[in-house]
C-alpha cells in the first residue's frame, strides 16, 4: 500500500465545474506539496502546506492533519486546468513520498 | 532567473550501457534531490543533497546507481550498468532548505530513461 493515496485517479469536467481532488495519506508529515503536470510539461509546485488553507487564484488547498488528509479544490474550472495533479508528503524524517497523481481533463 | 535544469532530455540507451544524467539546480539551493517515475507507478524518491553531501539515499535502488554533487553545485546521476527496469523518468529538484517558504522544491523538467 502506497503511503500517499489520491482519488479520484481520473476526472473529467465541464468549463466552470467546481472540482476536488483528495489526497490521503499514512505517515507523519512536516509538509504536504500539491504539484502540477501538464502534458508534456515539467512539474510546477503549487502549494505547500502544514497546516489550514492556501488560496491562489482559483486554487485552494486544504490540509487536515488530525485526519491525514487534504484536498485541492479549483473554482470555475477551465480548459488549462487539464494536467495531472499529485499530492506529495515530507515525513519528518525529511523523506518524500508521492501519490500516483490524479488526471484531470475539463472539457470546454 | 534560470529554473532546474537537467540533461539530456531523453536518453536511450542499450542494457548494460552506463548513462550520466545531470541536473542544475537553481543558483544559491543547498539542496538537491534526485526523483523517479517508473511507468505506471509514482513518483519515487532517491535522494537528497545538501549542498555537496549525501543528506539521505535511503531511496537509492542498488549499486548500479551513483549520484554526486561535486562543489555543492551541479549533480550527476550515473547508471552503471543501466538494465530494463531502470526506463523511466527522471526528476531532479532544488530547494533554498531554510525551512517554512524556503523548502518549496522547483522540479526540473526531468530525463526520459529508455533501456532497451
Amino acid at each position: 500500500k502506497n503511503e500517499v493515496e489520491q482519488s479520484p485517479q481520473n476526472l473529467t469536467a465541464q468549463e466552470g465545474e467546481f472540482i476536488t481532488i483528495n489526497c490521503s495519506y499514512s505517515v507523519g508529515i512536516s509538509a504536504l506539496h500539491w504539484l502540477q503536470q501538464h502534458p508534456g510539461g515539467g512539474i510546477v509546485s503549487l502549494f505547500m502546506l502544514s497546516s489550514g488553507k492556501k488560496k491562489h487564484g482559483r486554487l485552494i488547498a486544504t490540509i487536515n492533519i488530525q485526519e491525514k488528509h487534504s484536498s485541492l479544490h479549483i473554482t470555475a474550472s477551465h480548459p488549462r486546468d487539464s494536467a495531472v495533479y499529485i499530492c506529495a508528503v515530507r515525513n519528518t524524517g525529511n523523506q518524500f513520498y508521492f501519490g500516483t497523481g490524479t488526471s484531470l481533463t475539463v472539457i470546454p | 532567473e534560470a529554473g532546474v535544469t537537467q540533461f539530456p532530455s531523453h536518453s536511450v540507451i542499450e542494457k548494460g550501457q552506463t548513462v550520466t544524467l545531470r541536473c542544475d539546480p537553481i543558483s544559491g539551493h543547498d539542496n538537491l534531490y534526485w526523483y523517479r517515475r517508473v511507468m505506471g507507478k509514482e513518483i519515487k524518491f532517491l535522494l537528497h543533497f545538501v549542498k555537496e553531501s549525501k543528506q539521505d539515499e535511503s531511496g537509492m535502488p542498488n549499486n548500479r546507481f551513483l549520484a554526486e554533487r561535486t562543489g555543492g553545485t551541479y549533480s550527476t546521476l550515473k547508471v552503471q550498468p543501466a538494465e530494463l527496469e531502470d526506463s523511466g523518468v527522471y526528476f531532479c529538484a532544488s530547494s533554498q532548505g531554510a525551512g517554512g517558504r524556503a523548502d518549496t522544491q522547483y522540479f526540473g523538467p526531468g530525463t526520459r530513461l529508455t533501456v532497451l
